[in-house]
């Protein structure tokens, strides 16, 4: 069956380092998103691709950037921990016309 | 800018309870309006989704509606179940984009 995952599921790192979070969809979806969801704010939007080499900026991508090699991964790199990263992290993929995003299982990241 | 809001933010009923969660958005112009389902620790999982021209949808207990000159949802659960217990989001998806903008969810408990 086709999937989304997520990898790690959980990461503790320091403030300061390079964090990289994976994301791996078989659904062969031309769409890609990356929500972090935090007590108060609900999901929100960091950045999203349409297809191979397009990114685009969400509501909260400073400290943020993805990269799009491949229909099947949307990488999201935090380039310098900072505390306020601590949070969880959401991956999304769709399909044109057919509108339903499908979820990844997320991935916990704490910055210390 | 989009704004969708939830209300309540929890709500906990007896086990058998007919229930209503509500859902606003503040701007008509929708592709779509989507209710998604999170349980704890884990990721969205989409639960109906209704179409701008469509009025309501139907998944076993679930009924979901959609008005959208007066900006609102509703998603009915009949005969609730502790299983129902979660947290309900609902989302609305901007024409023109392929971009959801969640509110910030409610929290349902079912009592057995």
């Amino acid at each position: 069956d086709a999937e989304i995952t997520q990898s790690p599921r959980h990461k503790i790192t320091e403030t300061g380092r390079q964090v990289t979070l994976a994301c791996h969809q078989t659904w062969n979806h031309n769409n890609m998103f990356w929500y972090r969801q935090d007590l108060g704010h609900g999901l929100r939007l960091i950045h999203y691709s349409y297809g191979v080499q397009d990114t685009n900026k969400g509501e909260v991508s400073d400290g943020y950037s993805v990269s799009r090699s491949n229909t099947e991964d949307l990488p999201l790199t935090l380039e310098s921990a900072a505390s306020s990263q601590t949070s969880v992290y959401f991956c999304a993929s769709s399909e044109w016309g057919t509108d339903t995003q499908y979820f990844g299982p997320g991935t916990r990241l704490t910055v210390l | 800018k989009q704004e969708v809001t939830q209300i309540p933010a929890a709500l906990s009923v007896p086990e058998g309870e007919n229930l209503v969660l509500n859902c606003s958005f503040t701007d008509s112009a929708i592709y779509n309006l989507q209710w998604f389902r999170q349980d704890p620790g884990k990721g969205l999982t989409s639960l109906l989704l209704i179409q701008s021209s469509q009025r309501e949808q139907t998944s076993g207990r679930l009924n979901a509606s959609l008005d959208k000159s007066s900006g609102r949802s509703t998603l009915y659960i009949a005969a609730s179940q502790p299983g129902d217990s979660a947290t309900y989001l609902c989302a609305a998806l901007q024409g023109g984009s392929e971009k959801l903008v969640f509110g910030k969810g409610t929290k349902l408990t079912v009592n057995p």
